[in-house]
């Protein structure tokens, strides 16, 4: 099993470009969520989705960051404009529905220059 | 909301046991998590307790939960230098998506 897969995993980039973030679940794992990591801190959700419903989005800084699961496998994290305070590493995590243990991707680690 | 507190840091020495403590304000919670991350990885599942246990051990980890104070903590006993570290507390609740809220994490130094 491949485990959740992210990528890319390093991103540099200067303030006000845009950035992608991709995710791919563990097969079969209907939940899938994105959680921001600062440095020193613990992950903090952004967003959660149920197939390709997004469930739980009130963390989401709507103004720059959007996301989404099609297929409700697959998810892309974009902010656009990047800000300075957007540097964190992006962890994408999945589940099976009704299952409690979430399984984490090792992360994307943004650098907003 | 939910708020999840941990110590900011611990240094132990090889063989020693390791004790990380954690407090949570959720009467709510039904699971209860410790992850480990090291540098530059993700999270890893170390264990989870269910909110209705007290203790659960597994191998060298002990997980003991006070739920009436809201206190957990991880045990490691004979702390090894790849212990080194830092060690998330989280608390979910079923009825939200087993969303995890996590603590800030406490950086676990393992001197030989």
């Amino acid at each position: 099993e491949a485990g959740v897969v992210q990528s890319p995993r390093y991103k540099i980039i200067e303030k006000k470009q845009p950035v992608a973030f991709w995710c791919n679940p563990i097969s079969g794992h209907n939940t899938l969520y994105w959680y921001r990591q600062n440095l020193g801190q613990g992950p903090e959700l952004l967003i959660r989705y149920e197939n390709e419903e997004a469930v739980d989005d009130s963390q989401l800084p709507k103004d720059r960051f959007s996301a989404e699961r099609l297929k409700g496998v697959d998810s892309t994290l974009k902010i656009q404009p990047a800000e300075l305070g957007d540097s964190a590493v992006y962890l994408c995590a999945s589940r099976i529905s009704g299952a409690n243990v979430l399984t984490f991707g090792a992360g994307s680690r943004l650098t907003v220059l | 909301g939910e708020d999840v507190e941990q110590s900011l840091f611990l240094s132990v020495r090889e063989g020693d046991s390791s004790v990380i403590n954690c407090t949570y304000t959720d009467s709510s919670s039904t699971y209860l998590y410790w992850y480990k991350q090291e540098p530059g990885a993700g999270l890893q599942l170390l264990t989870y307790i269910f909110s209705n246990m007290d203790m659960k051990q597994d191998q060298r980890l002990t997980v003991l939960l006070n739920k009436k104070d809201k206190h957990l903590s991880l045990r490691i006993a004979d702390t090894q230098t790849g212990d080194s570290a830092i060690y998330f507390c989280a608390e979910s609740r079923m009825d939200a998506g087993n969303m995890l809220t996590f603590g800030g994490g406490t950086r676990l130094m393992v001197k030989p």
